[in-house]
């Protein structure tokens, strides 16, 4: 079983929708959580941190955790083309850990 | 602007050279990171500096590799006899903190 999982895509959502990215991890003393967008050929980009069980708003994204099922979410409101990415997740797996350890990554379509 | 600078951006080389990558965080960055992504995969931690300690490497970093952070500011990583496994985007990351890793834009190794 990978450490953090997510489903690679592609994910398609037309413009205006609800975007909804999940991701899964397996070590239950994690402490913060995390979510890159990364376009193609560049560097992930840091968009949403959450440490604690519920949702976490930051604008249009909202970040969802849930420590008792080991899942993340993050869920992207009216989604604009410009929001075409793969989205990573990334999970500072062990206390005190100096490392994140990330999925693979989903791909994001927005369709006009 | 994550302030974290790399250089080069890109990087093509011959198999058996060695190449030198560097990566320039802002003073406030005391924590530095070296991942390697390759494509369609999330970044994989390499090592960890804070200050000028190099306080955690992974089992990725073969003895190919070194890292250096001398006086706790810029870093290098050293690649020694590339080979053709070795070609991915190698990112730093910076930040004050774990919880706030930011990467610079990355330096696009290919091997030929």
């Amino acid at each position: 079983q990978k450490e953090v999982e997510q489903n690679s895509g592609p994910l398609s959502v037309p413009e205006g929708a609800i975007a909804s990215l999940n991701c899964t991890y397996s070590d239950r003393v994690s402490q913060s959580f995390f979510w890159y967008r990364q376009y193609s050929g560049k560097s992930p980009e840091l968009i949403m941190s959450i440490y604690s069980n519920g949702d976490k708003e930051d604008g249009r994204f909202t970040a969802q955790l849930n420590k008792a099922s080991q899942y993340v979410s993050l869920l992207i409101r009216d989604s604009q083309p410009s929001d075409s990415a793969t989205y990573l997740c990334a999970v500072n797996l062990i206390q005190g850990a100096q490392k994140l350890v990330f999925g693979q990554g989903t791909r994001l379509t927005i369709n006009p | 602007d994550t302030g974290v600078s790399q250089d080069p951006r890109h990087k093509i080389t011959k198999r058996g050279q060695n190449v030198t990558f560097r990566c320039d965080p802002i003073s406030e960055h005391n924590r530095l990171y070296w991942y390697r992504q390759t494509l369609g995969q999330g970044p994989e931690f390499l090592t960890y500096f804070q200050n000028e300690a190099q306080l955690e490497k992974s089992r990725l970093l073969s003895n190919r590799f070194s890292a250096e952070r001398p006086k706790g500011s810029f870093s290098t990583l050293e690649i020694q006899r590339t080979e053709q496994g070795d070609s991915a985007m190698y990112l730093c990351g910076g930040g004050p903190n774990t919880d706030t890793q930011y990467f610079g834009p990355g330096t696009r190794l290919t091997v030929l």
